[in-house]
């Protein structure tokens, strides 16, 4: 069985900070592949990431940055400057065992971008 | 095709009716997915296709929720004798075969009265 670990269950900052949003993945397979969504109040998920488990390069895409490091099963998720449309629930997800599970998702990170 | 569409968006019910839902994939896509979403949590993994063959259902898919594909193209899913804890969200996803992101649709709201 797999497990998504998000730990910060909302952040709060203020516009222009930047913002790191934490994710743990557990599973016995070595390998597996590493997602992030974002899903905005109008409810759809929105893809914005995903990583395989043999490539730990880390990756920048505008204002966002995501950094994964297999040594402790971590996918972390940065916006730098942020703002108020980054304002979200952000979703964490794994994905291994063959895929036959799906997508294993974490409980999310609510982040709240303050002008 | 501009993405993952589902039908309808909102949906209420009374306790003990049959509520179906449909989902249209992004049209070039094999896989085929259902997930349920009720508030604060992340979505649970109901099923999957790959074409038309429903390969994997999840313990959380009940002998009253059927799904079906037929011919690999469009997706229902549907709920009998409904019960107030199935009142979620349901998204529908697809995806190429194998292990790549999966884009969903804006799901489906299913409220029990």
């Amino acid at each position: 069985a797999q497990k998504v670990t998000q730990a910060q269950t909302e952040i709060s900052v203020v516009e222009k900070e930047d913002v790191t949003l934490d994710c743990v993945y557990e599973t016995r397979d070595t390998t597996y592949y590493l997602f992030w969504y974002k899903q905005p109040p109008s409810g759809e998920l929105v893809f914005l990431i995903r990583r395989n488990s043999f490539d730990e390069q880390n990756e920048i895409s505008g204002r966002y940055s995501w950094n994964f490091q297999k040594s402790t099963s971590s996918f972390n998720f940065t916006i730098t400057a942020s703002q108020v449309v980054d304002s979200a629930v952000y979703f964490c997800a794994g994905l291994s065992g063959g895929g036959a599970d799906g997508l294993t998702f974490g409980k999310g990170t609510h982040l709240i971008i303050q002008p | 095709d501009t993405g993952v569409s589902q039908d309808p968006r909102h949906k209420i019910t009374k306790r003990g009716q049959n509520v179906t839902f449909r989902c249209d994939p992004i049209s070039e896509h094999n896989r085929l997915y259902w997930y349920r979403q009720t508030l604060g949590q992340g979505p649970e993994f109901l099923t999957y296709f790959q074409n038309e063959a429903q390969l994997e259902k999840s313990r959380l898919l009940s002998d009253r929720f059927s799904a079906e594909r037929p011919k690999g193209s469009f997706s229902t899913l549907e709920i009998q004798r409904t019960e107030q804890g199935d009142s979620a969200m349901y998204l529908c996803a697809s995806s190429f075969a194998g292990y790549t992101e999966a884009f969903f649709g804006q799901g489906t709201r299913l409220t029990v009265v």
